[in-house]
């Protein structure tokens, strides 16, 4: 099993430009995570899909937009790239009745 | 929404030796879930230890446990026998157990193993 797996692993982005950051996993887990993580400011939450065709807003959701594709996919679109979107993003999935989320490893995007 | 506090940004350790990173947190739920995860330089994020809050006895994962005080709201990763590969950034995570989806992280605190 391959687990979680993100595209790209690194980005760099113009203001003003869009991209979509994919993220997939194959452990057949129902629920997948959009994280952003900032120097001192841990993980926080961008979106969340609690299953296939459901999605919900986290702790910062401004400025990004997501799609559930499949039960395998959860994608995070920037339409327009601003400098406070430069982070590195995690995408996370948890098997239903689990307790712990498996992480990807990461995309570090910085907008210029 | 919950919040997470590790008022430590970084600590330090001997080889050998024991350290303890704390982590409190702000909840009006009785049951949740509590984890430690562990990111290295790799920036992979590891699953180090979790603790239910309905079980009074502290997690333990062979040097890796927790002293969780529910009514303090406490909940702090020891390391024991610190080891070169113990150096990371360690962060703080709550889950509740009724709604469920949304876990809530903390700050991080960077962990440095000295030889």
């Amino acid at each position: 099993n391959a687990g979680v797996t993100q595209t790209p692993k690194f980005q760099v982005l113009k203001t003003g430009q869009s991209m979509t950051l994919q993220c997939a996993q194959d452990m057949n887990h129902n629920s997948m995570y959009w994280y952003r993580q900032d120097p001192g400011m841990g993980l926080r939450l961008i979106y969340y899909s609690a299953s296939e065709g459901t999605t919900d807003k986290g702790e910062v959701p401004n400025g990004y937009n997501v799609s559930r594709l499949n039960k395998r996919e959860f994608s995070l679109r920037l339409e327009s790239a601003a400098p406070s979107q430069t982070s590195v993003y995690f995408c996370a999935s948890r098997r239903t009745g689990a307790y712990e989320q498996y992480f990807g490893p990461g995309t570090r995007l910085t907008v210029t | 929404a919950q919040t997470v506090t590790q008022s430590q940004p970084e600590m330090s350790v001997q080889e050998a030796e024991t350290v303890t990173l704390s982590c409190t947190y702000d909840t009006s739920e009785s049951d949740y879930y509590l984890f430690w995860y562990k990111q290295p330089p790799s920036r992979q994020m590891i699953l180090v230890i979790r603790q239910e809050a309905y079980k009074q006895q502290n997690a333990t994962e062979n040097r890796f446990s927790v002293n969780f005080q529910k009514a303090a709201k406490s909940f702090s990763l020891k390391i024991s026998d610190s080891q070169l590969g113990d150096a990371a950034m360690y962060f703080c995570a709550y889950r509740s157990a009724g709604t469920g989806n949304q876990f809530y992280f903390g700050t991080g605190t960077s962990l440095t193993v000295i030889p």
